[in-house]
């Protein structure tokens, strides 16, 4: 089954302990990219990925970090987390440059920082 | 910059009406534009793709529409069921691979 699958769904942690999010695909797909939702906010681009070993901030980098050494993951990590960054995560993923292709979203992490 | 906006934020119909969601994006230079449907807690799901060059798709109960002239496109949804109740997404795709969400509708239909 074609899915985009994220680790974990739920975590809570407290101000500056590392973590890592990972972000897995099963369809080959080049462009990769992470987005955090927030109440009010909407939906907002954090890094991307158009390849193995290329990524790109979006609109939101501060605070992210994220590496691409395969084509099927892009992890997110959060070197020293804050409470700001309490947000639902999602990553997508998509093939490259063609106007017909949807992106497909992994199920969401849900991270409170305490 | 590209700002997407969706009126109205939230939608409160009784079941079997017909309704339409709106989506207005300020930046007419798009690739494409997608509906998606997020349930409570969930992931996105995509439900239609317009590519810039069609004027809408239909996928069931579901019709959308796309004037880029205008920046304009609606989400057309027949006989509502409580089942479709969720908040509805709008995505427009520029230059970039970047998709820019608007803030969503939400939606209940009631039994």
């Amino acid at each position: 089954e074609a899915q985009v699958t994220q680790n974990p769904r739920y975590l809570i942690t407290v101000t500056g302990k590392k973590l890592t999010v990972t972000c897995s695909q099963n369809m080959n797909h080049e462009y990769m990219s992470w987005y955090r939702q927030d109440p009010g906010l909407g939906l907002r681009q954090i890094y991307y990925s158009m390849n193995v070993e290329v990524t790109d901030k979006g609109d939101v980098p501060e605070g992210y970090k994220v590496s691409r050494k395969e084509k099927r993951n892009f992890p997110l990590i959060l070197e020293s987390p804050s409470p700001n960054q309490t947000s639902l995560y999602f990553c997508a993923s998509s093939y490259l440059a063609e106007p017909t292709d949807t992106q497909y979203f992994g199920p969401g992490t849900r991270l409170t920082v305490l | 910059k590209q700002e997407v906006t969706q009126i109205p934020a939230a939608l409160s119909v009784p079941e079997g009406e017909n309704l339409v969601l709106n989506c207005s994006f300020t930046d007419s230079a798009i690739y494409n534009l997608q509906w998606f449907r997020q349930d409570p807690g969930k992931g996105l799901t995509s439900l239609l793709l317009i590519q810039s060059s069609q004027r809408e798709q239909t996928s069931g109960r579901l019709n959308a529409s796309l004037d880029k002239s205008s920046g304009r496109s609606t989400l057309y949804i027949a006989a509502s069921q409580p089942g479709d109740s969720a908040t509805y997404l709008c995505a427009v795709r520029g230059g970039s691979e970047k998709l820019v969400f608007g803030k969503g509708t939400k939606l209940t239909v009631n039994p």
